[in-house]
């Protein structure tokens, strides 16, 4: 099993606030993506990053891709309350979609 | 905009029982999985399936699941005699070719009792 470990587990910020998610492993994928997931309900992808170093934006959201491919980190910019949420990285080591999942971030952002 | 729908979204089933959960994956998408994530733990991988047969399956995936495609729409997760560990959030997905962007249906809930 291919451990996928995301810090902090919880995060609790005032609006406007920065922050930052981590998504860190020991192996190598071919992708990894993000994924917010609401309670109750399925993970919604927010990115994909492909290759290392990559970096990609989502309006306030930026996304990295390690330079080994190994891990990756979620940037929020300004955050707002309605970024509340659970914030899942899931990496996939063949392209095959078989996706392991990390650990998770919940994140409260608190008007 | 196409979506993954799952049936039921909620079921409670006594332990020993067999179950089948439904889904119609998006419609032109070729590739289709299904994932669950017991209650305050990770998503966990369960099987991938294409052209009427098992891709890929995790360690978890034993000889109580089967999965099926009975018609051109649905695809099926069947528990054939329930566990109280079974009792989780199961999420079916659906892909247009392998490795390309997951979509996920909003879940099944199974409680076994």
């Amino acid at each position: 099993t291919q451990l996928l470990e995301q810090s902090p587990q919880f995060l609790s910020i005032q609006e406007g606030e920065n922050l930052t998610v981590y998504c860190n492993s020991s192996s190598v994928f071919s992708s990894l993506q993000w994924y917010r997931q609401e309670p109750g309900e399925g993970p919604v992808l927010l990115v994909t990053v492909v290759t290392g170093g990559e970096v990609k934006k989502l309006k306030r959201l930026t996304f990295q891709f390690g330079d080994a491919r190994k891990d990756s980190s979620l940037h929020i910019t300004a955050a707002q309350p309605g970024d509340t949420g659970l914030y899942l990285c899931a990496g996939d080591q063949t392209g095959a979609n078989n996706l392991f999942f990390g650990t998770g971030t919940r994140l409260t952002v608190i008007p | 905009e196409p979506e993954v729908t799952q049936t039921p979204s909620h079921q409670v089933t006594q332990m020993g029982q067999e179950v089948i959960l439904r889904c119609v994956p998006i419609s032109n998408h070729l590739y289709f999985y299904w994932y669950r994530q017991i209650l305050g733990q990770k998503v966990e991988f369960l099987v991938s399936f294409y052209n009427n047969e098992i891709s890929e399956k995790s360690e978890i995936f034993d000889d109580q699941f089967s999965v099926e495609r009975p018609d051109g729409s649905n695809f099926t997760l069947k528990i054939r005699s329930t566990k109280l560990e079974d009792s989780a959030m199961y999420f079916c997905a659906s892909s247009v070719l392998s490795g390309n962007t997951i979509y996920f249906g909003e879940g099944s809930w199974l409680t076994v009792v």
